[in-house]
């Protein structure tokens, strides 16, 4: 059974950096056409994808938040990391976490329950 | 980048059939694959197409998915609605490894 778990602060600052980590279990990200990736959800409002970490130690990111984010993953802990700096009250989410497994095209078969980050001074 | 237009919201009674469209601003949708997803109030977002019409394993074949060169679109046909299926749906597609999803369509079963 495959489950992800986001964890992280609640309450950031703004200006402050955010670091939230993804625990999962039920598969390894040392696997060929695996990936995990991090997608937010602002309250009320759509999904946006934010960056995605391969099974090979590729990453990439959402072109428009790039400059502020970094991705990484601990294989053997079965973690995966975000660093999101300089926050803004317009980052204010849900963030989530995501498996990816890669046949003709990245099938999202796993979220984890998601971490409301809420930034405010 | 692209963008992926959704009507805000649908609506259908028990039993009938509803059609969402996911409309690609640019470039062909039928370069990339288009994935469906359902999210329950509260709940996590989950899958219900992939690959433009397969089904995850555990949804009912009353969830299908298609495109539509000719409209630049996708969408997502629910036949044989139940209130278990109110929910905001999203779409997604990509571009090189740029991730884009759609701004959601709120389904009410009346």
């Amino acid at each position: 059974q495959v489950t992800l778990r986001e964890s992280g602060p609640a309450l950031v600052k703004p200006k402050q950096t955010l670091t939230l980590s993804c625990t999962f279990s039920g598969f390894s990200l040392k696997t060929n056409a695996m990936c995990v990736a991090w997608i937010r959800q602002p309250p009320g409002k759509a999904l946006e994808w934010l960056a995605r970490i391969d099974w090979d130690d590729d990453t990439f990111y959402n072109i428009s938040l790039r400059t502020r984010l970094t991705i990484s993953k601990d294989t053997s802990k079965n973690q995966v990391v975000l660093i999101m700096s300089d926050m803004d009250p317009v980052d204010t989410a849900t963030y989530y976490c995501v498996r990816g497994i890669y046949g003709t095209s990245w099938f999202l078969d796993s979220w984890g329950q998601g971490a409301l980050v809420t930034v405010s001074s | 980048n692209f963008m992926l237009t959704q009507p805000h919201s649908v609506s259908g009674s028990p039993g009938k059939t509803i059609v969402i469209s996911c409309t690609r601003s640019s470039g062909s949708i039928a370069s990339n694959y288009v994935q469906w997803f359902q999210q329950r109030p509260g709940s996590s977002p989950t899958s219900v197409i992939y690959d433009d019409d397969r089904r995850p394993s555990g949804i009912p074949d009353r969830f299908s998915g298609s495109i539509d060169s000719s409209s630049n679109s996708a969408s997502l046909t629910i036949s044989g609605l139940k209130a278990e299926d109110e929910a905001d749906y999203y779409c997604q597609s990509y571009h090189n490894a740029n991730w884009v999803f759609g701004g959601g369509t709120k389904l009410t079963v009346l």
